[in-house]
């Protein structure tokens, strides 16, 4: 059974760079032929795709992030990371990690972390 | 960009009843593209349905969804009351990727 864990820095000050890990365990993120996802959510619910890489290195985004976002994978870690530039209090979120399901293209999300909240305060 | 919206807003049901929710896109999707989530506070959402119709390993078979086109929906045809929750459909477009429903809040009646 696949299981994602997030980390983070708990408050990150405006204008600064937000840096999120996720542990993956029970899969081999660089060997998978699975689509590894930031997903996030505000305080009004709506969630909000970030951005994908794929088990090669492959990377898409959100276009309106693509600016600020990059995802990376740390396969000797077996942990994939998102940075986000120059946050705002806009970027005030709990971030989800979440791997593609059995859907065609990874179409889907079909595992997820427990989430993890970001303040953006100064 | 696609939108998604999502009704109705709220749905007050009883156990046992049976809930429609409907979520339409702004333009035509392929049906592998819909994707329908559970959501309940303090959670991650969970995967119902993929490809419109198919329900995700472990989703019990009174979730059940349907659709084509711009119209998609999610029926639970007898409400437990651990189904209470919130719950999201999303769509996958290879231009710009995924988005998401603004909700549906089933709650007891």
């Amino acid at each position: 059974q696949v299981q994602l864990q997030e980390s983070g820095p708990g408050l990150v000050k405006p204008s600064e760079t937000l840096s999120l890990t996720c542990a993956v365990s029970g899969a081999s993120i660089g060997s998978s032929s699975y689509y590894w996802n930031w997903v996030r959510q505000s305080a009004g619910k709506r969630l909000e795709w970030i951005g994908r890489i794929y088990s090669n290195g492959r990377t898409t985004y959100n276009p309106s992030l693509m600016s600020r976002a990059t995802i990376s994978l740390d396969t000797s870690r077996n942990h994939f990371s998102l940075t986000l530039k120059s946050v705002t209090a806009a970027d005030t979120a709990v971030y989800y990690c979440a791997r593609g399901g059995a859907c065609f293209g990874g179409a889907c999300f079909g595992f997820w972390g427990q989430g993890v909240a970001v303040p953006v305060s100064s | 960009e696609i939108v998604l919206t999502q009704s109705p807003d709220t749905l007050s049901l009883s156990p046992g009843e049976r809930a429609t929710l409907s979520c339409r896109t702004s333009q035509t999707i392929s049906n592998t593209y819909l994707a329908w989530y559970q959501q309940k506070p303090g959670q991650a959402p969970r995967l119902l349905i993929y490809a419109a119709a198919s329900r995700a390993p472990g989703i019990p078979d009174r979730f059940g969804g349907s659709g084509s086109g711009t119209d998609f929906t999610l029926t639970i045809s007898r409400l437990e009351p651990e189904d209470f929750a919130v719950y999201y459909c999303q769509q996958y477009d290879v231009s710009v990727g995924f988005t998401f429903g603004p909700g549906t809040k089933v709650d007891i009646k």
